[in-house]
This record gives C-alpha cells, structure tokens and sequence, in this order.
C-alpha cells in the first residue's frame, strides 16, 4: 500500500534529552515535508526537502533538524526538546511539489515535560 | 508573508443545509489554493485545488480574485461531511500555508 509511516506515534520526553521521529514514504517521492499542527494556528511547515541531501526551512524550523539520505526517509530530529516542541506532527510526501497533492502520515503526538 | 484566514473555527449545519467554508487569503501574486480535509481517525488528505475546477464529494470552491477569496461550499451537506478542513495556499519556493482550519459538524 502507497502511503507515508510516522514513528513513534505518540512520544512524552523529558526537556533536553534529544529525538529522532522518523518518516518514510514508498512512493518514490522526491518532495518530503515536516509539520506542526497546534491549536488555532493550523499546520505551520518546519522543514522540506526537494531531493536526497537537499534540505530547506519552512516556517517555523527553530530546534529542529532534519537530514535526507534516502530518497524514502526524512527523519526529523530534535537535539535538545523544549516544552514549547509539544505538538502533533505530520510529515508529507509529494511526486513534484507542494504545489502538487501531499501525502500526509498519520502523526506523531509529542509531549515534551 | 502570504497568509491564509480562516474566520470560522467552528461550523454547525444539518444534514441536507447547504455549507460554506470561508478562506480568505493574502498573496501578491497569481494563487494556488487547496482545501484539504481530515476526516475522524484518518489522515489529512487533499481534496480540491482550485487549479483543477473539480467537483468532489459535492463540494465545489471558486477563486475570487477580486475578494481574494476561496470559498469551499456544498449545496446539501451529508454527515459524513463532519471533519476538519484546511485552506491552504502555496507561495512558491515549496512554502505551503495553511489557514487555521474549520471543524464542521453535521447534525441529523
């Protein structure tokens, strides 16, 4: 089945001890995306990529890190959680953008204390 | 920085009103707007780019330029319709804004 995996699902971590949430499509996408998702704010995009090694910011990319050695995967990375970082999380696939339908994931819940 | 604005957090219709979502958008250029849609226990998904002109599931938004507006309606709302939606606008340079969303709720 084509479809974008999330892992962990739902996280509780303690401030400064560093994450990793990983992402994975299988739909030979080159476009992969990171998202927050926050009350009354909508989804705000963190990170993207456009390819293997080619990574750019979104809006909101502050604490947050984010590698594509693999066509397929697009970990995001966390070195040091603060509690302002509790979130639900979306990573996104696409075939030739953003301006093209995204494949979302099915969320990560994270719970800094 | 465009943004995307949407008036309404929360919506209640019945079943067989007719339903409109509003998004209001900011952007100097010429837009690509999207409304996706996340449904209970399911993932965010697309489900119309004004680009595309299509009609799915019933609803329908038109691209009013001159309001700068991009209103997701359906003439006879189903319940099943119940969901969370998001307007959405792309600004170039592979930056997607979302609006803040609007939870519809369709009561029997």
């Amino acid at each position: 089945e084509a479809q974008v995996t999330q892992n962990p699902r739902y996280l509780i971590t303690v401030t400064g001890k560093k994450l990793t949430v990983t992402c994975s499509q299988n739909m030979n996408h080159e476009y992969m995306s990171w998202y927050r998702q926050d009350p009354g704010l909508g989804l705000r995009q963190i990170y993207y990529s456009m390819n293997v090694e080619v990574t750019d910011k979104g809006d909101v990319p502050e604490g947050y890190k984010v590698s594509r050695k693999e066509k397929r995967n697009f970990p995001l990375i966390l070195e040091s959680p603060s509690p302002n970082q509790t979130s639900l999380y979306f990573c996104a696939s696409s075939l030739r953008g953003l301006s093209y339908e995204q494949y979302f994931g099915p969320g990560t819940r994270l719970t800094v204390t | 920085a465009q943004r995307v604005t949407q008036p309404e957090k929360l919506l209640s219709v019945f079943k067989g009103a007719p339903v409109e979502l509003k998004c209001n958008y900011s952007y100097s250029g010429s837009p690509e707007l999207f409304w996706y849609v996340q449904y209970s226990r399911q993932r965010l998904q697309l489900l119309l780019r004004h680009i595309s002109r299509e009609s799915i599931k019933g609803f329908t938004a038109d691209l009013n330029k001159g309001e700068t507006s991009f209103h997701l309606k359906k003439p006879f709302a189903q319940e099943e319709d119940s969901a969370m939606y998001y307007c959405a606008i792309y600004q170039g340079a592979q930056k997607l804004v979302f609006g803040q969303g609007t939870r519809l709720t369709i009561n029997p």
